[in-house]
């Protein structure tokens, strides 16, 4: 079954620099790959989805991701980090054997410092 | 893009009691809706799929008799939680798609915060 992996369960930055949030898939088939963030005690906010079209993805509030099939990844990057980015991020890939559910990385927690 | 929504927000109940938790399409109709159960500090994890107009399919470990999954309507999708103990306490998300097949749209609802005392 289709599965992705998040390395490092929490991520600190300064606020101006790089995010870097990594997400590996594991998949047979062409993966649909998608980044989402939560913010405490709401819902998740879907950044951005990849679905095998170009593979540089651009989301929302400046996110983005590259879909690297030799590497079977999909990291997610912001070139400035705001304070407002702290939040919960998930990868997620799609279940097919669960009708079309998604299946979700453990997620990171970003935390910006001023 | 599509609304989702979800109530009560949060609700506390006691021990023994059964909770009743709604998730509606707001904008669009709804052929799947799934639910998921979130743990603190923790992922989403997929408790079951609910089709409109037929049985919901629960993931390996769901009790299904204790989490009734209704989906009666291409617009609402209700999860109770029956006979709730604390170790039910949990954030419940559910999310739909209201398009056929695999291209991933799916909108979450914000979630309902359980608490059993």
């Amino acid at each position: 079954a289709q599965s992705v992996t998040q390395l490092g369960s929490h991520v600190s930055v300064s606020e101006g620099a790089l995010v870097l949030l990594r997400c590996n898939y594991s998949s047979s088939v062409p993966p649909y790959l998608f980044w989402y963030v939560q913010y405490p005690n709401q819902g998740l906010q879907l950044l951005l989805k990849y679905t095998s079209a170009a593979t540089l993805v651009k989301g929302i509030n400046g996110f983005e991701a590259e879909f690297k099939k030799s590497e079977t990844s999909f990291h997610l990057t912001k070139p400035s980090a705001h304070m407002s980015d702290a939040a919960e991020y998930f990868c997620a890939t799609l279940n097919s054997n669960s009708g079309y559910a998604l299946n979700f990385g453990k997620g990171t927690s970003l935390l910006v410092t001023p | 893009g599509a609304v989702v929504s979800q109530h009560p927000s949060r609700v506390i109940c006691k021990s023994g009691t059964s909770v009743k938790i709604e998730c509606r399409s707001l904008d669009f109709q709804a052929t799947t809706m799934f639910w998921y159960r979130q743990f603190p500090k923790q992922s989403l994890m997929l408790m079951a799929t609910s089709n409109e107009g037929s049985k919901a399919t629960y993931e390996q470990g769901v009790e299904k008799d204790k989490f009734l999954i209704n989906h009666a309507s291409l617009t609402l999708s209700t999860l109770t939680v029956t006979s709730a103990h604390p170790e039910d306490s949990s954030f419940y998300i559910c999310s739909a798609s209201g398009l056929a097949g695999n291209t991933g749209e799916l909108f979450f609802g914000e979630g309902s915060r359980l608490t059993v005392l």
